[in-house]
């Protein structure tokens, strides 16, 4: 199975800040099948990136994703209020489709 | 609008069974795949299943293969998952999601239902 790990656990910022989160594969991702996505408490999960670096319908442009084979990231450029949440990457390039264990975007 | 709707979750002895559904409108149904997802109480998300548009092909993560069967039907706009000899660990959110695309692997999900709530204990 494909292993996801983000990093960092928790990230404190600002409004207005740059935001890097990182997402590393224990193998190569086939085909950069690299999702995030963004999940808000008792909400469900809402999909952000596909393909590594391609934006959602509606999703501003402030998200941006990047990188290939284990190592990819998402920017968010100017934090917004509205994007403190979760973070999950997913691989959907192998069976299983594994997810990160998250990574926690808290105003500072 | 894409919308799914989740229900039949619920509180379940250890060895019991559901049986949840997913009634989905705003799109082609039978035209993409359909997943079902889960994230126990504060825990991370897993992929449990995913199914394709014509329901031929078929997936499962090694935790509920043999247990959890996916069907849907084309007619009614609907998903469904079977889960037998439920365990405490299968204790979650349950979210169905829809493909990009008519197979059913290599999928991201988008969008998601609300989640219906699966808990098994005594």
């Amino acid at each position: 199975d494909t292993v996801l790990t983000q990093s960092p656990g928790t990230l404190s910022l600002s409004p207005g800040e740059r935001a890097t989160l990182s997402c590393r594969a224990s193998q190569s991702v086939s085909s950069t099948y690299l999702a995030w996505y963004q999940q808000k408490p008792g909400q469900a999960p809402r999909l952000l990136i596909y393909g590594a670096s391609s934006r959602a319908t509606g999703i501003p442009d402030r998200f941006s994703g990047s990188g290939s084979g284990t190592d990819f990231t998402l920017t968010i450029s100017s934090l917004e209020p509205e994007d403190f949440a979760v973070y999950f990457c997913q691989q959907y390039g192998s069976s299983p489709y594994t997810f990160g264990q998250g990574t926690k975007l808290e105003l500072k | 609008e894409v919308q799914l709707l989740e229900s039949g979750g619920g509180l379940v002895q250890p060895g019991g069974s559901l049986r949840l559904s997913c009634a989905v409108s705003g799109f082609s149904f039978s035209s993409y795949a359909m997943n079902w997802v889960r994230q126990g109480p504060g825990k991370g998300l897993e992929w449990v299943s995913s199914i394709s548009g014509i329901g031929g092909s078929t997936y499962y993560a090694d935790s509920v293969k043999g247990r959890f069967t996916i069907s849907r039907d084309n007619s009614k706009n609907m998903v469904f998952l079977q889960m037998n000899n439920l365990r405490g660990e299968d204790t979650a959110v349950y979210y169905c999601a829809k493909g990009p695309r008519i197979a059913a692997s290599g999928n991201w999900f988008d969008p998601w239902g609300q989640g219906t709530l699966v808990t098994v204990s005594s």
